[in-house]
């Protein structure tokens, strides 16, 4: 079955820029969505179909994916940022949505 | 933007049932697609269940297949998960989350609600 593997942390000071990866099989045609989930507040779809932003959201979000890697990119990191964000992939092959394990953002 | 809200969560004994619903408002819930997602304490997002516009032909995740059912009634604008043979393992958070895109299986969840929790315990 397809799997999704994100690290578990990944840490940056204010004003860096953090990228956070998310690795599968191959992404090839499949769209890579990223969310942002903070503690006791539901996730929000920070980027779609790979590196399309939902409108409000800031340019400081970008996204990319090459082979087996996409990327979640946060520049010019807040504290706000901190948060645990999320991959998702919907597989066509078993018609199931698919989630990373997270990763941890901490903005030090 | 349009929202969603859960309810039904609670506390329940292992091996019984439960039935969740999701209300729909604020946007035309018969032309996007709708999923159920979880989360244990402490864990990771879990995807559970997809129920496409029209209602047919759902799917769900191996771990909760042939115990759960998704279904939805798009007159009453609202979405269900009956929960049977309830497990420990299923204690967790449940959202539902609207596809973006409309008519469509795939692509992001950009609308959820707050969740509602379900707690599986003798």
């Amino acid at each position: 079955s397809y799997v999704l593997t994100q690290p578990p942390s990944v840490s940056v000071a204010p004003g860096q820029t953090a990228r956070i990866t998310c690795e599968g099989d191959n992404f090839g045609r499949k769209s890579v969505q990223w969310y942002q989930e903070k503690p006791g507040q539901a996730p929000i779809l920070v980027l779609y179909d790979g590196s399309e932003r939902p409108s409000g959201l800031p340019e400081r979000f970008s996204g990319s994916s090459s082979g087996k890697t996409a990327t979640l990119t946060v520049s010019r990191v807040e504290p706000g940022d901190a948060a645990d964000y999320y991959c998702q992939v919907w597989d066509s092959s078993s018609d199931h949505v698919l989630f990373g394990g997270g990763t941890k953002l901490t903005v030090l | 933007q349009g929202q969603l809200e859960e309810s039904g969560g609670g506390v329940v004994r292992p091996g019984r049932s439960l039935r969740l619903s999701c209300a729909a408002s604020g946007f035309i819930f018969n032309i996007y697609g709708i999923n159920w997602v979880r989360q244990a304490p402490g864990k990771g997002l879990e995807w559970v269940a997809f129920i496409p516009y029209h209602g047919s032909n759902p799917s769900y995740a191996n771990s909760v297949k042939g115990r759960f059912t998704i279904s939805r009634d798009n007159s009453k604008n609202t979405l269900f998960l009956q929960m049977n043979s309830l497990r420990p393992d299923d204690t967790a958070v449940y959202f539902c989350a609207k596809v973006r895109g409309a008519v469509v299986s795939g692509g992001g969840l950009d609308i959820w609600g707050r969740g509602t929790m379900v707690t599986v315990s003798s």
